[in-house]
C-alpha cells in the first residue's frame, strides 16, 4: 500500500466540459507528479509540484492545470475537454521534488 | 523519434522460462533508470532501478549500456504472477525536477 489516494476512481464526462481530478500524497511527502497514461501507451508526465508551486511541466496544453494545498494533496483541472482526453490519469507524491515517485491507483476518466 | 522505446510485445512464454526485455532511450544526458511493473489496470510499481555496473533481485536481472543507450530486464524461472506490463522508465535532471519518462511498455504473460 503506497498510502497515496486519488478520488474519484471512475469518471465519465463530454466533450467541452471541465473536470477536477483530487490526489492525495502519502504522508511525509512534499512533491507530487501528475500523469496521463492513455490505453497501450506509457504513462505522460503532465506537471510536478513541490511545496504549492509548479516545479516542472510537460508537453500539454494550458487547458490542464494544476493546484497544490498547504497539506500537499494536489487537484488537476482539464477544461474544454476532448475526445483524446481520455485516460488513467495518475498522481504520484515523493519526499522530495527529485526521489522515488509512488504511484496512486489513478482516475479514468472517459470523455464522450 | 520517442524518448524511450521498448520491444513492442507481447511476450507469450511457458512457466519457468527466462525472458528478455530491452529499451532504448535517446537523450545522452539521462540520469536514471528504472524498470516499472504495472498490472492490468493499476498503478506502475517500481520494480528495480538499473545502475550502470548491473543489478540483480532476485529471479530479475537489469544492465545498463550508457555507451549504446541501451537498458535490459532479464527475468529467469518465470512465474505466472510475473504476467504484467513492464515499463522502461528514464529521468533526467534539470528542468523539471527529474520527472519520469515511460516507455510504452512490454506485455508479459506467463502461461502454465
Amino acid at each position: 500500500e503506497t498510502g497515496v489516494t486519488q478520488s474519484p476512481t471512475h469518471l465519465i464526462k463530454t466533450r467541452g466540459q471541465q473536470v477536477t481530478l483530487r490526489c492525495s500524497s502519502q504522508s511525509g511527502h512534499n512533491t507530487v507528479s501528475w500523469y496521463q497514461q492513455a490505453l497501450g501507451q506509457g504513462p505522460q508526465f503532465i506537471f510536478q509540484y513541490y511545496r504549492e508551486e509548479e516545479n516542472g511541466r510537460g508537453n500539454f496544453p494550458p487547458r490542464f492545470s494544476g493546484l497544490q494545498f498547504p497539506n500537499y494533496s494536489s487537484e488537476l483541472n482539464v477544461n474544454a475537454l476532448e475526445l483524446d482526453d481520455s485516460a488513467l490519469y495518475l498522481c504520484a507524491s515523493s519526499p522530495l521534488a527529485g526521489a522515488e515517485q509512488f504511484f496512486g491507483p489513478g482516475t479514468r476518466l472517459t470523455v464522450l | 523519434r520517442k524518448e524511450v522505446e521498448q520491444d513492442p510485445g507481447p511476450f507469450n512464454v511457458p512457466e519457468g522460462a527466462t525472458v528478455a526485455f530491452n529499451c532504448t532511450y535517446s537523450n545522452s544526458a539521462s540520469q536514471s533508470f528504472f524498470w516499472y511493473r504495472q498490472d492490468c489496470r493499476k498503478e506502475p510499481k517500481l520494480l528495480m532501478s538499473v545502475y550502470s555496473s548491473g543489478n540483480e533481485d532476485g529471479r530479475f536481472t537489469a544492465q545498463l549500456n550508457r555507451a549504446s543507450q541501451y537498458i535490459s530486464l532479464l527475468i529467469r524461472d518465470s512465474k505466472l504472477s510475473d504476467s504484467a506490463t513492464y515499463l522502461c522508465v528514464v529521468k533526467n535532471y534539470g528542468g523539471s525536477q527529474g520527472n519520469l519518462i515511460f516507455g510504452k511498455g512490454t506485455k508479459l504473460s506467463v502461461k502454465p
